[in-house]
Order: structure tokens, then sequence, then C-alpha cells
């Protein structure tokens, strides 16, 4: 079964560090969204790209977040500098627009001490 | 913030019973989905119901929706221990984008 990749599946970091995080989605779908769950907020979208053109960023604190696809089979989300607040599993998700459902990566579960 | 709404929070039932959850949403959407999650784990796509559609069926699973009442029902039949997880519904509005409710955590015992 096709799968949606995502790096690494753990990462601890020190406060102010940076923290990338990787995500390849399946070959061919033109939608991929980052969201981030905790137990608190539940799953929030962060970023929504189409076509690797960011749609849709404003879930994502701009200040400290960023997210890119710098080609069809690379999404990323980078955090700098990172803060104890943004410890909490960060998923990848594609699709295809009118497809019926989207494929999750198994996550990123981020702690920053 | 939050557009769907799952209730109840938490379900426990045994084996061979039927577990119905409820979501309810505020805006109009274009279709409403359906995840599952298992403990430490990606969410699942199960189900998708457009909004002129009002039932469906996926194996074990029924999906209902009212959209005059914002309402939507996931009914899972003969549960099995493997059904223990967290499920969520999710409303597209018409982005493509998903807004994900809090999810109704299931247990079901052997």
């Amino acid at each position: 079964d096709a799968r949606v990749t995502q790096t690494p599946r753990h990462k601890v970091t020190e406060m102010g560090q940076e923290v990338t995080m990787r995500c390849q989605p399946i070959l061919g779908h033109n939608t991929v969204f980052w969201y981030r769950q905790t137990m608190m907020q539940g799953l929030e979208l962060l970023a929504y790209f189409r076509n690797r053109a960011p749609l849709d960023d404003s879930g994502m604190p701009k200040d400290r977040f960023s997210a890119e696809m710098p080609d069809a089979t690379l999404a990323t989300l980078k955090i700098q500098p990172s803060e104890p607040r943004d410890s909490a599993v960060y998923f990848c998700a594609s699709g295809l627009v009118e497809w019926d459902g989207y494929t999750f990566g198994s996550g990123t579960r981020l702690t920053v001490v | 913030s939050q557009q769907g709404e799952e209730d109840p929070q938490a379900l426990s039932i045994q084996e061979g019973e039927n577990a119905t959850m409820n979501c309810s949403y505020k805006t109009s959407i274009n279709n409403l989905q359906w995840y599952r999650q298992n403990s430490g784990r990606g969410l699942v796509h199960l189900i998708l119901i457009r909004s002129n559609e009002r039932e469906k069926h996926s194996g074990r699973l029924r999906v209902t929706l009212d959209t005059s009442k914002k309402s939507s029902s996931l009914l899972i039949t003969a549960s099995r221990a493997a059904d223990t997880a967290s499920y969520f519904c999710a409303t597209d509005g018409g982005y493509s984008t998903l807004t994900f409710g809090k999810g109704t955590m299931l247990l079901v015992s052997p």
C-alpha cells in the first residue's frame, strides 16, 4: 500500500533549537497538509499545499513556523526557534482534490524541553 | 477551532455490540469524513459522505448525514476488539481543508 512517510518519528530538542520535520507524500497526490495534534487542542491545521503552492497557512504561527514543498516528493515543516509549547505530534497528510479522503503519515512526536 | 464535535467523548462496549458515535458541526459543508486513530498512530480514512447524500455503507460501517440538523452518525456493527481506537469526524467546507473534532474514544472489550 502506498503510504505517507514522515521523518523523524520522534524528536527531543532543547528550547531555542531549530526543528525540521519532513514528509514524503504519496506519488501523484497533489494536496499536502500539515496538522498538529495535542490533547488540549486536538487536531489543528497548520498548512495546506496544492500542486506545491501554499494555499492556507493561517493556522501556523508565522514568526517561528515555516512550511515548504521544494519538490513534489518532499514537504518540510520548520520551527525556529522551538518552544516547549510546540511539543505535539505533527502529522502530514496527502491526497487528491476530490479524492475520497486523505492519507496520513505516522507523525513526528516532538518534545521541546 | 473545532468545527465537528463528537459525542460521546468515550464509549465502552462488549465485542459483538454495535457502537454509535455522533458528530455535530456548525457551518455548511461540502462533505464529511470519518477517520480512525489507533493509539500512537496516524489517522486512517474510513468513509466520506457528500452533502447531497444521506446514508453510506462500507463493510460494518454505516454513516448518516442530516444537513438540516448539521449532524452525522457513525455506526459500527458487530464490533471487535480491533475496533478499539479514537474516531474523528472531519468536515470539508468546500476548500478541501478538513476541520476535525476532538474525537470519540471507543473501547471494545473481549
